[in-house]
This record gives structure tokens, sequence and C-alpha cells, in this order.
């Protein structure tokens, strides 16, 4: 069964103190996987795609990165305008034909305080 | 350009009585999805549909049923509220020609208690 796992629940940062979140998935095949953010009361909002082990992609004070069993999602110094939900997913192989269906984590909320 | 809305925003309703949830895309996808988000389970997939008449079940179908008639609408409908269907649900749509690496587009979400 294909399965997404987010650590850590919530993490709580200092404005400018550096920190990662962690998206361990467990997929026959990954196509692909995906980034969000999500403000309360808000949609969630498409952040990165990664492709395949070794790919990283930036934004701004944000990096992903992955790996064949996780990603990463590193914070450089951030801003309380960085506090939001964000959300991991996968696309399994073989799913496109199914109408691209993801998979979900259940998210880590941070809060970072000025 | 809109992207993704969903109407109503909020809704309260009793043991029983249904409803349906709109949601309308302005960018010509092909893909469209329900989900139902609730504390610490993350997204849900309910029902999605891969092109006008046409939906297929997702992870949680019962009690729910969809339509689209319209390539740029997709209806989610509540025939008899149960309180398990207490949640936030979100609408979103996907590119077949961009192809799904460009992720969902979401909308704001319905907020709907059941009491």
């Amino acid at each position: 069964e294909d399965q997404v796992t987010q650590s850590p629940e919530a993490l709580r940062l200092q404005e400018g103190e550096s920190s990662s979140l962690n998206c361990s998935y467990t997929v026959s095949g990954l196509r692909g996987l995906f980034w969000y953010r999500q403000d309360p009361g808000k949609g969630p909002e498409f952040l990165f795609t990664l492709y395949s082990a070794g790919e990283e992609k930036e934004k701004e004070r944000l990096k992903a990165t992955l790996t064949k069993k996780e990603s990463f999602l590193h914070i450089t110094a951030p801003k309380p305008e960085d506090s939001a939900t964000y959300l991991c997913a996968v696309l399994p192989l073989g799913k496109m034909e199914y109408g691209n269906k993801l998979v979900f984590g259940a998210g880590t909320i941070l809060r970072v305080k000025s | 350009n809109a992207g993704v809305t969903q109407t109503p925003k909020f809704r309260v309703l009793k043991t029983g009585q249904s409803m349906t949830l709109l949601c309308a895309q302005d960018m010509n996808h092909e893909y469209m999805y329900w989900y139902r988000q609730d504390p610490g389970m993350g997204l849900r997939l309910i029902h999605y549909s891969v092109g006008e008449g046409t939906t297929a079940k997702g992870e949680v179908p019962d009690g729910y049923n969809v339509s689209r008639l319209k390539k740029q609408n997709f209806l989610l409908g509540l025939e008899s509220a149960a309180p398990s269907q207490t949640s936030v649900y979100f609408c979103a749509s996907s590119s077949l020609t961009g192809g799904p690496l460009r992720g969902q587009y979401f909308g704001p979400g319905t907020r709907l208690t059941v009491t």
C-alpha cells in the first residue's frame, strides 16, 4: 500500500533558525513527489515537484530534496510569514491513467516566531 | 483567472439533510477531484473525474455522489448527511496536457458541520 509519513507533526522555530521537514514514502514506484503549502482556512498551494533521487528545487527560503525513500524541505532563515502547514504527496507509478491520484501525508505545522 | 472556486464556503446541516457542493475551474483542466481534510489524517480522496461525463471512486466514497456534466464543473452531493461527514472539503483540478507533474490546483475549501 502506498503511504506517506511526515515528521515532525509540528515545529516551532525562532525567526532565522533554519531547520528541515521530513517526508518519508513507501510506493511501488515513484512518478513524482510534491510539496504544498497550506495557510489556515485556505486550500493547499503547489510549491515543488521532484521526479528522481538526487533532484533539488529551490524557492526563496525553501529547498526541497529527494532520495529514494524520503524528501526533505529545508527552510533557511525562516520568517514569520513562512508559518503554514506543509504537505507532502506522492504520485505512484501506474496511477497516471487513473486520474493522477496523489497520496498525501498528514502535514507538518510550522510556526515561526519573531 | 479565478482558478478553482468552491461554493458555499461554510454550511451547517442537520443529520439526514442533503446538500450539493459546487466546484468550478476556469483553467480548462481535464482532471478534477474532491477531497476531505480532517485533523491528523491529511487529505483523503473522495471521488475524481478524468473528463466530462466520467467519475470514479476515490479512497473514501461512501455517503457521497458526484457529477461532472460540464468540463469546468464538478459537483459533490451528500444525500443524507451524517456527523461523520463534518470536515473541510477541497476541490482540485489538474491538467492532462501539462502532465500530472505540475501538481493539482486547489480551491479555498468548504467547511461543513453536520449536527
